[in-house]
Formats: structure tokens, C-alpha cells, sequence
């Protein structure tokens, strides 16, 4: 089955900066999606990476301060533009190939100082 | 209101003992999903259902869409149980993306 690889795993960065996330998958996935997680919360759908085209952004999320790439079908970024500490929270990218099970990478836990 | 309704959100079982965690959906779903997520925050995939029951050592589920729920079931609880779970599902017209349950705190005492 597809795995799914996130860098980095962890990162620590300033207020106003920005941090990219990637997400690479070992083979070709349909769908990829992003997910955030804040503390003792649940996960929530950020935006659908769509191939070689502009993502999909659920409501509360923009290109602007979270945008996305996939430039193929193996590979996402997703970038946190003029990072908050109330960014602060896990990053999860996922994909699915077509009625399989959903695949998660093992997340990104961002804390903005 | 949310589609994913997921009960108890916290929970405390013995060791050896066994409950069992639901999720309701008020729209159709095509297929559920539970999660175990440790302490370190990685998501484990327990089940993925589009109907039916599946079984997994001394973990059960079942999802029934056409009576919009699914359960968890644990029997026999050890300590590395302990962690919170998720279940998560597909609409029917929702592309493989997932809406998440609130998830369950699950304490797994000696």
C-alpha cells in the first residue's frame, strides 16, 4: 500500500515567518488533502491539492495564507504565510487512491513563538 | 450542526475489560474510517468500512449507512489501548475527503 512522508516533523518558527511542509507519497495517489489538528481538537479538512492546479480551500482557509501546490501526483507543499502562534497545531497531508483507505503521513507539529 | 457525531468523548475502562464507541452521521455516508492516535500524534488506521462488519484481534466495526452509524468495539482492553480514537467518513458526495468525529479519550487504568 501507498505511504506517505512528511518533512519535517516538527518545527519551531517565529511569528511572521513562513514554513513549508511537504508531503511525498512512495507512488501515485488520486486525492491528496491537508488536515490541521489543534491541541485537543479534531481534524480538520484545510483544502483538497488538486494536480497541477490551484487547491480547493474548505471555508475559513485561503490561497493567501495557506497556499498549496501539487505539481504531480506524488507530491504536496503546504506553506503557512506569516505564521501566528494561533497556527499552532499538527499538520496532516492525505491521500487516497480510488475507494481505498484513506492514507495519513505522520503529521507536521508546528509551534509559532 | 455536525455531520460526524462521535460518543462518549471520554472514556475509562480496567484492564480486561471491554465498551464499545459510536459515531452517527445526519447525512449518508459511503464509507467510515477509526483512527487510534497516539501519544505522539501519528494516526493509526484501525478500520476502513464501506459496509458491514470488520474484526481485528480484540477490535470489532461496523458501519451501517443506511441507518447512518458506526461503532468501535474493544474488548479486552490493555494499557497500550489507551490513546484517543477518531472515527471519520466520506459523504457520498464528497470526493475521499474525510470529516472527523470530535474523537474519544480513552484511559485504559491497571
Amino acid at each position: 500500500s501507498v505511504l506517505l512522508y512528511q518533512k519535517p516533523n516538527r518545527d519551531i518558527c517565529q511569528s511572521g515567518t513562513s514554513l513549508k511542509i511537504q508531503c511525498v507519497a512512495d507512488s501515485q495517489v488520486v486525492s491528496m488533502f491537508w488536515y490541521q489538528q489543534f491541541q485537543e481538537q479534531s481534524l480538520m479538512l484545510m483544502a483538497t491539492a488538486n494536480e497541477g492546479s490551484e487547491a480547493t480551500y474548505e471555508s475559513g482557509f485561503t490561497k493567501d495564507k495557506f497556499p498549496i501546490s501539487r505539481p504531480n501526483l506524488t507530491f504536496s507543499t503546504l506553506t503557512v504565510n506569516n505564521a501566528r502562534p494561533g497556527d499552532s497545531s499538527i499538520y496532516f497531508c492525505s491521500g487516497t487512491d480510488n475507494n481505498q483507505a484513506p492514507l495519513f503521513g505522520e503529521g507536521t507539529r508546528l509551534s509559532v513563538l | 450542526g455536525d455531520q460526524v457525531e462521535q460518543s462518549p468523548s471520554a472514556l475509562s475502562l480496567h484492564e480486561g475489560t471491554g465498551s464499545a464507541l459510536r459515531c452517527n452521521f445526519t447525512t449518508t455516508m459511503r464509507a467510515v474510517q477509526w483512527f487510534q492516535q497516539n501519544s505522539r500524534g501519528s494516526l493509526i488506521n484501525l478500520f476502513y468500512l464501506a459496509s458491514g462488519t470488520k474484526e481485528n484481534g480484540r477490535l470489532k466495526s461496523t458501519f451501517n449507512s443506511k441507518e447512518s452509524y458506526s461503532t468501535l468495539h474493544i474488548r479486552d482492553a490493555q494499557l497500550e489501548d489507551s490513546g484517543t480514537y477518531f472515527c471519520a467518513a466520506e459523504a457520498t458526495e464528497g470526493a475521499d475527503r474525510l470529516t472527523f468525529g470530535k474523537g474519544t479519550q480513552l484511559i485504559i487504568q491497571p
